[in-house]
């Protein structure tokens, strides 16, 4: 069956320029997340969406980040004005959001963003 | 602050079991564990969880200490495709809904 997709693959942007990055998540999955993973190192939580509200932003690192989630489906990461650190592969998961402990997170493949 | 502790990197020979060992001894009533691993470029995937008792799949099982201060997972048979990061992540709680990642394992598999 059809697992949680990203888009881009790959994204080479200018420092300063804002970027994209698209998650579809398994059809029925209430829950989705992101993450982020620097290179050579673990992930890093950024945001959660429980339908398409964000109860947990506690991981978003600057207010150049942004979320949203639509129609309890696609989501979309925006960094605006990037900058070299933000050079990461941008990971998205999403579970059927059952509030509990014992629920599963499916990965994407992940976009890697480079930011010259 | 994932709260667990991992040994950095274990080797293993192919088709031999392995015992990934893994310390959270602040764990509380309601934690789950978790083991996820991520292949080489890949996203990380689900392994096994569990609360209490130990528990069986078709990846692996899952063997919880008595006091919950620490599990094992156990690949029974060990192949190249497990060569990977394995991320020991405790759930619930004061974590809520994510998943906070550690350094995790690197196994490294010898054929």
């Amino acid at each position: 069956g059809a697992g949680v997709s990203q888009s881009p693959s790959n994204k080479v942007t200018e420092k300063g320029k804002d970027v994209e990055l698209r998650c579809d998540p398994i059809s029925g999955h209430t829950a989705l997340y992101w993450y982020r993973q620097r290179l050579g190192q673990g992930l890093e939580f950024l945001i959660y969406f429980q339908g398409n509200s964000a109860p947990d932003k506690s991981g978003l690192p600057s207010d150049r980040f942004s979320a949203e989630r639509t129609g309890e489906s696609v989501s979309t990461l925006t960094i605006q004005r990037t900058q070299q650190e933000d050079s990461a592969v941008y990971l998205c998961a999403s579970s059927f959001g059952a509030r509990s402990s014992a629920d599963t997170q499916y990965f994407g493949p992940g976009t890697r963003l480079t930011v010259l | 602050d994932a709260k667990t502790t991992q040994p950095n990197s274990m080797e293993s020979n192919e088709e031999e079991p392995v015992h990934l060992p893994c310390n959270h001894s602040t764990i509380s009533g309601t934690d789950y564990i978790h083991w996820y691993r991520q292949l080489p470029s890949q996203g990380p995937e689900y392994v096994i969880h569990g609360l209490t008792s130990n528990v069986n799949n078709r990846m692996a099982s899952l063997a919880i200490a008595e006091d919950r201060k620490s599990s094992t997972l156990i690949l029974h048979r060990a192949t190249l495709r497990d060569a990977a990061v394995y991320y020991c992540i405790l759930r619930g709680g004061e974590y809520g809904n994510k998943l906070v990642f550690g350094a995790g394992t690197i196994l490294r598999v010898k054929s």
